[in-house]
This record gives structure tokens, sequence and C-alpha cells, in this order.
């Protein structure tokens, strides 16, 4: 069974500083992996998606995430964050076969960003 | 124009009674689905509908019974409410065509409160 692990469940930063959310995912079969967010009393957008290929894929809001195979880790980044970042991130992955569309997602990232 | 649509935005509601939540997306796609996030933030697949047919289902209590009417409205019944029921129910839809690779689009959620 394929689980997925966000190994911070807040992570507090200051405005213009750099942030990473760890993502980690267990699955014995191929997996396509997104990073959603979701803003206060709002439904959830996708930020990005690693389908395949170049293993940096970026948001168009400064947002970056590597996928890690050996590591079996999708970590997000931002070089710098502002107030409007502060927001719920989820990490989630389908499976790379069966064709359900079936998003199992992590517990989420809590992050805010003070001034 | 919203894309996905949810009604209610809040139900408030007494053990025991009968609810649904309705849902329409206005993207032209074919695959709906229905998410239960818990007060902890975690979200959980419950249903999947592919146009009108039923391809999720995964271990819900059978007091939840999803209904298509067609393929842009995907509604959630919930009979003999329990407190446990409280949480916020998110639909969203995907393109049919490989599910697995294709972004959801959420709506902006139902919080249901069950007293």
């Amino acid at each position: 069974a394929q689980s997925v692990t966000q190994l911070d469940s807040q992570v507090p930063v200051f405005e213009e500083a750099p942030v990473e959310l760890r993502c980690n995912y267990s699955s014995s079969v191929s997996v396509y992996l997104f990073w959603y967010v979701q803003y206060p009393n709002q439904g959830l957008q996708l930020l990005l998606k690693y389908l395949s290929g170049s293993t940096l894929v970026e948001s168009i809001n400064g947002f970056e995430a590597e996928f890690n195979k050996s590591q079996t880790s999708f970590h997000l980044r931002k070089p710098s964050v502002h107030i409007s970042d502060t927001a719920e991130y989820f990490c989630a992955v389908t499976l790379g076969s069966g064709n359900t569309g079936k998003l199992i997602f992590g517990q989420g990232t809590t992050l805010q960003v003070k001034p | 124009d919203t894309a996905v649509s949810q009604t209610p935005k809040y139900l408030v509601t007494q053990m025991g009674n009968d609810k649904s939540i309705k849902c329409e997306q206005n993207l032209g796609h074919d695959t709906m689905y229905w998410y239960k996030q818990d007060s902890k933030k975690f979200l959980k697949i419950m249903f999947s509908y592919n146009n009108k047919e039923l391809i999720i289902n995964e271990t819900v209590p059978n007091r939840f019974s999803p209904k298509s009417p067609d393929k842009a409205h995907l509604n959630l019944h919930i009979n003999s409410l329990e407190l446990g029921d409280s949480a916020v129910y998110f639909c969203a839809s995907s393109q049919a065509a490989v599910r697995g690779r294709n972004e959801q689009f959420f709506g902006p959620g139902t919080r249901l409160t069950v007293l």
C-alpha cells in the first residue's frame, strides 16, 4: 500500500527567509507526485507535480520540488517566502498505473510566515 | 465563473438526521471525487465517479451514498448522521484520460457539524 509522510506538522518562518517542507512516500510501484496548497477557508489548489523527466519541478509563484527516487522524497522549497504563502501544504501521490486518480495525501504542513 | 461549486457551504444538524451535499463542475471533466478532511486536516478519498460510474469506493460506512445524475454533478447523501461525521467535505473533478497524472480541481468545501 502507498503512504505519504510529511515530517513537519508546522513550519514557522520569517518573511523573506528560505523554507523547505519535507515529504517522503512509500510505494512498491511507480507513483506520480503532487503538492497541493490550501489557503484558509478554501479548497485545495495544485502547486506543482512530478510525472516524469526532469526531477526538479517549479511552480509559477517561486516554489520548487525535487523528486529523489533513492530517498523516496519530494521536498518542497522556496528561497524567499512571503506573508501570502501562509497556508496548509499537502504532499500527495497517485499510482503510476491503475488510472483511478486516487490521491493519497500526507498529513499536511502548516506554513506560518511571520513579518 | 466557479469551476467546482458545492452547496451548502456550512451545514449544522442534529445526530440521526439525513442530509445531502451537492457538487457541480463546469469544467467538462468526466471524473468527480468526494474527499473528507477531518479536524486534524487529514484528507482521505471517499468516492469517485467517472461519467456516472462508480470507480472508487473506499471503506466508508454505507450511511454515505454518492449519486451522480450526470457527469457534471456528484452529490453525497448521508443517513443517520453521527458526531464523527463532522468534517469538511470536498468535491473535486479531473479529466478522465490518464487520471493519475491529472490535476484535480477542488471545490470550496462543505463544513458539516453534527450536534
